[in-house]
């Protein structure tokens, strides 16, 4: 059973430019979470989604940001017009279900933003 | 709002010693917290989970206690390796309405001297 995929790892943009951060949840996961981990930072809360849903979006930002999570293929976290504070290590993680279980963690996107 | 502290935040010991890793959260309604480890660049690793309802984990060398009413989380470590090099982190997911992901703290970096 594959882990949790991220794809690219490293993603580097210019300023202004979009940013697509891609991730494939474990087989038979239907709970999907993104987190941010900020230079010299704990990693951040951004949005929790299910399949077509999004459940909780309180940590994320309220401009640019959004995250789909779609009947077929990878969530999506989008950034639009990034800025050099959007440069973190961005990180996927899904369950098998919720608030009980276990998250399982991909390998991060690091994005740089020039 | 529910804020996660772990002490130490850096710890190099000799190989061989057995260690403790603490962590705190303020917020005790909370479904479950998680330790994982992170390598540096890479992604995170789920170690042990402990349900709201559970005391303590064990997995090898490691084991996890909780103790909700008053906030606190150990994880001990036995017979350290410098393999068990790493940032650990400790996460809580909390019950009492707040965001639905892991809050986190900002880890315990470990240094294992061979």
């Amino acid at each position: 059973n594959a882990g949790v995929m991220q794809n690219p790892r490293h993603l580097v943009r210019r300023r202004g430019q979009e940013a697509r951060l891609r991730c494939s949840p474990m087989k038979g996961h239907s709970h999907v979470y993104w987190y941010r981990q900020l230079p010299e930072e704990g990693l951040k809360f951004m949005v929790y989604l299910q399949k077509e849903n999004i459940i909780d979006e309180s940590g994320m930002p309220k401009e640019r940001f959004s995250a789909e999570f779609p009947k077929e293929g990878p969530s999506i976290l989008r950034i639009q017009q990034v800025v050099r504070g959007d440069s973190a290590a961005y990180f996927c993680a899904s369950s098998p279900r919720t608030h009980t279980d276990t998250q399982y963690f991909g390998p991060g996107t690091r994005l740089t933003v020039l | 709002k529910q804020e996660v502290t772990q002490i130490p935040a850096a710890l190099s010991v000799p190989e061989g010693e057995n260690l403790v890793l603490n962590c705190s959260f303020t917020d005790s309604a909370i479904y479950n917290l998680q330790w994982f480890r992170q390598d540096p660049g890479k992604g995170l690793t789920s170690l042990l989970l402990i349900q709201s309802s559970q005391r303590e984990q064990t997995s090898g060398r490691l084991n996890a206690s909780l103790d909700k009413s008053s906030g606190r989380s150990t994880l001990y470590i036995a017979a350290s390796q410098p393999g068990d090099s790493a940032t650990y982190l400790c996460a809580v997911r909390g019950s009492g309405g707040g965001a639905d992901g892991l809050t986190f703290g900002k880890g315990t970096h470990l240094i294992i001297q061979p």
